[in-house]
């Protein structure tokens, strides 16, 4: 079946440090691939996403590449922020109605 | 108005209470979703209404009642839970259910505490 692998956290960085995030699926047919932000005490934001192979999503300066391929869909960030410090959720979405989501990955950024 | 709306925030309730959460939406979706998410554990799905008709139930106990009386509101309906019942419970949309690369948009949950 459908599934995501994403790193286990948590990921403590300094900031201004480059982040990266891995993020592999497997997945039948060609599922448009997200990533999902959970700031403390506040429901899911979606940070972007892709829906094609090669497909760049871009936002608040993170970057992640569908990438068939590897089956992957890595996180980057050139330097990050404390504000930045959130549960980090990559996610498939599929004709099947269902987004399914990896375990998460608990970023801490220190000042 | 890109929101999706729940009510209420913080919830506590005791096993022999009957509460209803709330969700809204004003963006036209047609999927509407519940999940159900623990701490420090990603969303779990519980229920997808696609075009008003309940989709998908991933064998939720029947203590969780869902209903969608039209396209812009969701309800969970409560009876009997018990304390690991106790999570964070998500609502959110997406525009089409058919397609698969539009995104959900999350509301910002209703904390249940069941005592």
């Amino acid at each position: 079946g459908n599934s995501v692998t994403q790193m286990e956290g948590p990921v403590t960085l300094s900031e201004e440090a480059f982040l990266t995030i891995n993020c592999t699926y497997t997945a039948t047919g060609y599922p448009s691939l997200f990533w999902y932000v959970q700031y403390p005490g506040e429901g899911l934001q979606l940070l972007l996403k892709a829906t094609k192979a090669d497909d760049k999503g871009s936002n608040k300066g993170f970057e992640a590449t569908y990438r068939k391929e590897t089956t992957s869909f890595h996180l980057e960030k050139g330097s990050v922020q404390v504000s930045d410090s959130a549960v980090y959720f990559c996610a498939l979405g599929h004709r099947d109605d269902k987004i399914i989501f990896g375990k998460g990955t608990r970023l801490h950024i220190l000042p | 108005d890109t929101e999706v709306t729940q009510t209420p925030k913080h919830l506590v309730m005791g096993m022999t209470n009957k509460k209803s959460l709330k969700c809204e939406q004003h963006m036209g979706h047609r999927a509407m979703y519940w999940y159900k998410q623990k701490a420090k554990k990603p969303p779990e799905l519980m229920f997808v209404y696609s075009y008003e008709k309940l989709s998908i139930n991933e064998s939720v106990p029947s203590r969780f009642s869902p209903e969608c009386p039209n396209s812009s509101l969701l309800n969970l309906h409560l009876h009997a839970l018990q304390p690991e019942d106790s999570a964070l419970y998500l609502c959110a949309s997406s525009q089409d259910p058919r397609g698969q690369d539009t995104e959900a948009f999350f509301g910002q949950g209703t904390r249940l505490t069941v005592v």
